[in-house]
């Protein structure tokens, strides 16, 4: 069992620049988050889903979209890179009323 | 609108003695509660969880803990700590079951 496969691991981007970062689940899990962990300021909601086809914004959505076309991916798309947006980001799913699985994070430098 | 107070950032502690991590929470509806642990250069892992029922909950690896809805904490014990428990530990608290709130984290640094 993959459990939830985030790639990259690691990239660097240029400032402007724009990615992809990749998310899937293999838990047919209905609900699925993006989150950004930076140094003493725990993990921050950038954007949720509750199922296909269904987004909404969390705590820190700026500069982020999502799409959710499956239940079993939930891509996140940095739309023109800042260095603020330098940070390492975690997918998560999770099924009605349970704890969120982790991915096993992206590490994003931007210059 | 809901927050949470991890009120230690770092917690060193002896191997074999115990160990209490505090988190409290403010929340206007009934909540849910998480512990996390996170080991270098990893994701997040499930420790327990708080949905209803009995307060006292019992994790892996030998963690617990007390759900107190008239203090509203939610602190993490552990009883004898070992080296491979040092890592960082998020409290987290969700009205829902999906939309998650963190703490800022507290890192645990057990010493031999």
């Amino acid at each position: 069992n993959a459990g939830v496969t985030q790639t990259p691991k690691f990239q660097v981007l240029k400032t402007g620049q724009s990615m992809t970062l990749q998310c899937a689940q293999d838990m047919n899990h209905e609900y699925m988050s993006w989150y950004r962990q930076d140094p003493g300021m725990g993990l921050r909601l950038i954007h949720y889903s509750v199922g296909a086809g269904i987004t909404d914004q969390g705590e820190v959505p700026n500069g982020y979209n999502v799409s959710r076309s499956t239940t079993e991916d939930f891509p996140l798309r940095l739309l023109s890179a800042a260095p603020s947006q330098t940070s390492v980001y975690f997918c998560a799913s999770s099924y009605s009323g349970g704890g969120y699985t982790f991915g096993s994070g992206t590490r994003l430098t931007v210059v | 609108a809901q927050s949470v107070t991890q009120l230690d950032s770092q917690v060193p502690v002896f191997e074999e003695a115990p160990v209490e991590l505090r988190c409290n929470y403010s929340s206007s509806v009934s909540v849910y509660l998480f512990w996390y642990v996170q080991y270098p250069n990893q994701g997040l892992q499930l420790l327990l969880k708080y949905l209803s029922g009995s307060t006292l909950v019992k994790g892996i690896n030998g963690f617990e803990a007390e759900f107190n809805k008239s203090q509203t904490s939610f602190h993490l014990r552990k009883p004898s700590v070992h080296i491979s428990d040092t890592a960082e530990y998020f409290c987290a608290v969700s009205s829902g079951t999906y939309k998650y709130i963190f703490g800022t984290g507290t890192r645990l640094k057990v010493l031999a």
